[in-house]
């Protein structure tokens, strides 16, 4: 039931590319993203809703294919801050089901 | 606001012993939800609630774990007796009118269990 990310780690130097993977088994009707960095709480980054559509926040964006039952989160030219712990979430009646978390590190 | 506020930060306990976890939502959040982190398991929802009425507890591992929500500015995680397995980091997070919202986590306490 737990959606699975791909890949489960992720080593970059700064300014390159990144793509996280998450599915489901399950149907998706959202899923959400957020980011968690060492010894810190969680913290939403974006919602994807129906619809396949896009959505962005500065240079990270994120897509939703609800009939292959997945989204991808898309780091570009990727900065220090990026550095963490990245979990999808999807949306199970006004509860969230979090991935298995892909962990993100820039170096200089 | 002062964000979802939860306490103690840290609890080191030694087995058997009742351990009671709080937390504070963000004013006007009719969600609250109790999350356990561990390196094994990942993120685990146990147990949320909605206008301060536990709504799904299917996250809960077993009778030794409870939680309360007696107001809407006040929820408990109690663990009694607590077990070694129970260490982890237990999160709470808040959040506006359902399931496509964001939510808010709190700083998570740490809890040790000797």
């Amino acid at each position: 039931q737990q959606p699975v990310q791909s890949p489960q780690a992720v080593i970059l130097r700064e300014g390159e590319d990144a793509v996280i993977n998450c599915s489901s088994s399950k149907a998706l009707y959202s899923v959400h993203w957020y980011r968690q960095k060492h010894g810190e709480a969680p913290v939403f980054l974006m919602i994807l809703l129906k619809g396949g559509e896009q959505k962005g926040h500065d240079k990270i964006s994120a897509s939703f294919n609800e009939k292959k039952q997945q989204s991808s989160l898309y780091l570009t030219a990727s900065q220090l801050s990026y550095s963490g712990t990245y979990f999808c979430g999807t949306e199970r009646t006004d509860k969230l089901i979090f991935g298995t978390g892909t962990r993100l590190q820039v170096f200089p | 606001d002062a964000g979802v506020i939860q306490s103690p930060r840290h609890e080191v306990t030694e087995m058997g012993q009742e351990v009671t976890l709080r937390c504070k939502p963000i004013s006007g959040h009719d969600y609250l939800f109790w999350y356990r982190q561990t390196m094994m398991r990942g993120l685990e929802l146990l147990i949320y609630f909605n206008n301060n009425v536990p709504i799904d507890d299917s996250g809960m591992p077993e009778d030794r774990f409870s939680a309360k929500m007696p107001n809407a500015s006040f929820s408990t995680l109690k663990i009694q007796p607590s077990e070694p397995r129970d260490s982890a980091v237990y999160f709470c997070a808040s959040s506006l009118s359902g399931g496509a919202r964001e939510q808010f986590f709190g700083p998570g306490t740490r809890l040790t269990v000797l």
